[in-house]
């Protein structure tokens, strides 16, 4: 039974730029959330998705963006990269439905800006 | 006053004891709470949750709930160099279950042979 998987693992990109992460959810699960970790702190809310909807959004600007796509997958595009980017990028998939449904992580995309 | 927090450390505890590791929320109608173990360099890995009033109990570990007093701890009895890592707790502030996670910046535990 597969995790949750992220693409890449590692990513530099300069200041300016654009990303894009991709994230496959856990079987079964049909909602992605992403989050932002900076080194030393706890993951910051970015968005969820949900039914190919954004559902909840954290205090991230519009640079922000993601997709979810018919099967569950999602992608988080980041425009215009700033120093403060730098980060690990956390997709976390879960169930909607009746009762606690916990998040399940994948392992990351750390993202370096130069 | 951030919404969920949580002391850095480190706490070091020796191996075998008992490492009680503490969370306090905000946010009054916050409905589940979750505990992370960390490892450097790794991604969270979830622990327990919690949604009522008292203990639950999983293994080694103990979550411990009060709303009144809007705090949550985790205990590890019997711990192992292999507890050595960053717990986080994570507050979902939602009524929707699968709503957005608040998260502590952590506590470093060191567990020594």
């Amino acid at each position: 039974d597969a995790g949750v998987t992220q693409s890449p693992t590692h990513l530099i990109k300069t200041r300016g730029q654009q990303v894009t992460l991709r994230c496959s959810p856990k079987s079964g699960h049909d909602t992605v959330s992403w989050y932002q970790q900076a080194l030393g702190q706890g993951p910051q809310f970015i968005f969820q998705y949900y039914e190919e909807e954004e559902r909840q959004r954290g205090n991230f600007p519009d640079r922000f963006s993601g997709h979810q796509f018919p099967n569950y997958s999602s992608e988080l595009n980041v425009n215009a990269l700033l120093l403060g980017d730098s980060a690990l990028y956390l997709c976390a998939s879960s169930v909607r439905g009746q009762g606690i449904q916990p998040q399940h992580f994948g392992d990351g995309t750390r993202l370096s800006i130069l | 006053q951030k919404e969920v927090e949580q002391n850095s450390g480190p706490l070091s505890v020796p191996e075998g004891a008992i490492a009680s590791l503490n969370c306090t929320y905000s946010d009054r109608g916050s409905q589940s709470f979750f505990w992370y173990r960390q490892y450097s360099g790794k991604s969270p890995e979830l622990i327990m949750f919690i949604y009522s009033n008292g203990d639950k109990e999983d293994g080694r570990f103990t979550a411990q709930l009060n709303k009144a007093s809007q705090y949550v701890s985790l205990l590890i009895r019997d711990s192992q160099p292999s507890d050595s890592a960053t717990y986080l707790c994570a507050v979902n502030p939602d009524t929707s279950n699968t709503g957005k996670l608040i998260f502590g910046q952590g506590t470093t535990l060191q567990v020594k042979p």
